[in-house]
């Protein structure tokens, strides 16, 4: 089936620093990415639509200066949280529809960002 | 608009009990429907999934029926396993919508030996 990667897995940074995180289609091509954030009460909230070759379309009240999103190629969406704080401590989890139908998504394995 | 209400958790069992998890929905068009589940430290993973009512998706002994009548799809296993526990996730997707999503809340499930 469609994979997709993540990375890094775990990262811990400093507060006021900023943070990249990769999400890549393995095996397929992918016009759109969806950013994710899943809070500790587990439920997910979509963040942003990644386009590729276009801006990405965020969800009502994220910031987009402060979660940048790049769709760089059809297999490449890069999200990077700026001037990274604490409360940005979460679990940021992105997908990618294959194009089957049905429209399933397929997910990355998530990326743990701890700020401290 | 589009959303999903699945029952809360959480929900313990004990081995080889049944399961059922409640998931309705609303939704502006025809959705598809799916189950996603996510294991502790991991990314979601699609279960099953089902395109138009009446369908059954099915996959490691999970079941869910597409109910439009009732707006439903309750994920349902007649024995659990203790590998069976984590998180699992019901969710529309609107084919007009580029492959969006919307997810319930999640339902934990715990399994005890």
């Amino acid at each position: 089936g469609a994979v997709v990667s993540q990375h890094p897995s775990r990262v811990i940074c400093k507060s006021g620093t900023s943070v990249k995180i990769e999400c890549r289609s393995l095996d397929f091509q992918a016009t759109t990415m969806f950013w994710y954030r899943q809070f500790p009460k587990k439920s997910l909230m979509l963040m942003a639509t990644s386009n590729e070759g276009s801006k990405a379309t965020y969800e009502q009240g994220v910031e987009k200066d402060k979660f940048l999103i790049n769709h760089a190629s059809l297999t490449l969406s890069t999200l990077t949280v700026t001037s990274a704080h604490p409360e940005d401590s979460s679990f940021y989890i992105c997908s990618a529809p294959p194009g089957l139908a049905g429209n399933e998504q397929f997910f990355g394995p998530g990326t743990r960002l701890t700020v401290l | 608009g589009n959303s999903v209400t699945q029952m809360e958790g959480p929900v313990t069992l004990s081995e080889e009990a049944f399961l059922t998890i409640n998931c309705t929905y609303t939704a502006t068009g025809y959705p598809s429907l799916f189950w996603y589940v996510q294991y502790p430290g991991e990314g979601l993973q699609l279960l099953l999934k089902a395109t138009k009512a009446d369908d059954k998706g099915s996959n490691k002994g999970f079941e869910a029926t597409y109910r439009k009548e009732t707006t439903s799809f309750h994920l349902e296993k007649g024995s659990v396993q203790v590998s069976d526990s984590a998180v699992y996730f019901c969710a529309l997707s609107l084919n007009t919508n580029a492959g969006k999503s919307t997810f319930g809340d999640g339902t934990t499930l715990t399994v005890k030996p």
